[in-house]
């Protein structure tokens, strides 16, 4: 079955804790994304990859990190945690550039404490 | 950047139509879409519109791009209670960003 999948689903941490959020796809997308998801602001795009070892900002990466070495995984790695990420991450997969369909993982919902 | 406007809720009874509306600033837009996010679940793709088109229309999904007046809109014909969800617009421009709009809450009632 062609699917995103994302783990954890669920992760309560406290501040400064390093944490990673994984993200997988099985449909051979060259392109992946990482949003998160707050109240009364919709879907922020937090880092993006056009292929393997290619990532590029998006709209909000303060305080996120991502890698690209292999081309079915995409983790997102938050450093140092603060309690303003608590939020809704979702992992998005699609061939080719952002214009192509992507296909979203089920989402993590992440607490900082 | 680019800002994504929709109203947060709309409520209407079942059987009758729901338009859900989407404003933007950014007439670069090439390709814009909408999703649908059933509660607990991850995004789904409902459909799509080329910046070339005026209109598109998918089984009880009609999409409406009024490029003028930067005004994208999803009519759902018939709507039921298996459409409550949140609806998002999202649009790409220059680069390869996806900028998603605020999302709209419908509630169908019976």
């Amino acid at each position: 079955e062609a699917q995103v999948t994302q783990n954890p689903r669920y992760l309560i941490t406290v501040t400064g804790k390093k944490l990673t959020v994984t993200c997988s796809q099985n449909m051979n997308h060259e392109y992946m994304s990482w949003y998160r998801q707050d109240p009364g602001l919709g879907l922020r795009q937090i880092y993006y990859s056009m292929n393997v070892e290619v990532t590029d900002k998006g709209d909000v990466p303060e305080g996120y990190k991502v890698s690209r070495k292999e081309k079915r995984n995409f983790p997102l790695i938050l450093e140092s945690p603060s309690p303003n990420q608590t939020s809704l991450y979702f992992c998005a997969s699609g061939r080719g550039t952002v214009q192509e369909t992507q296909y979203f993982g089920p989402g993590t919902r992440l607490l900082v404490l | 950047g680019e800002d994504v406007e929709q109203s947060l809720f709309l409520s209407v009874r079942e059987g009758d139509s729901s338009v859900i509306n989407c404003t933007y600033t950014d007439s670069s837009s090439t390709y814009l879409y909408w999703y649908k996010q059933e509660p607990g679940a991850g995004l789904q793709l409902l459909t799509y519109i080329f910046s070339n088109m005026d209109m598109k229309q998918d089984q009880r999904l009609t999409v409406l791009l009024n490029k003028k007046d930067k005004h994208l809109s999803l009519r759902i014909a018939d709507t039921q209670t298996g459409d409550s969800a949140i609806y998002f617009c999202a649009l790409t421009g220059g680069g390869n960003k996806l900028t998603f709009g605020t999302g709209t809450q419908l509630k169908v009632e019976l």
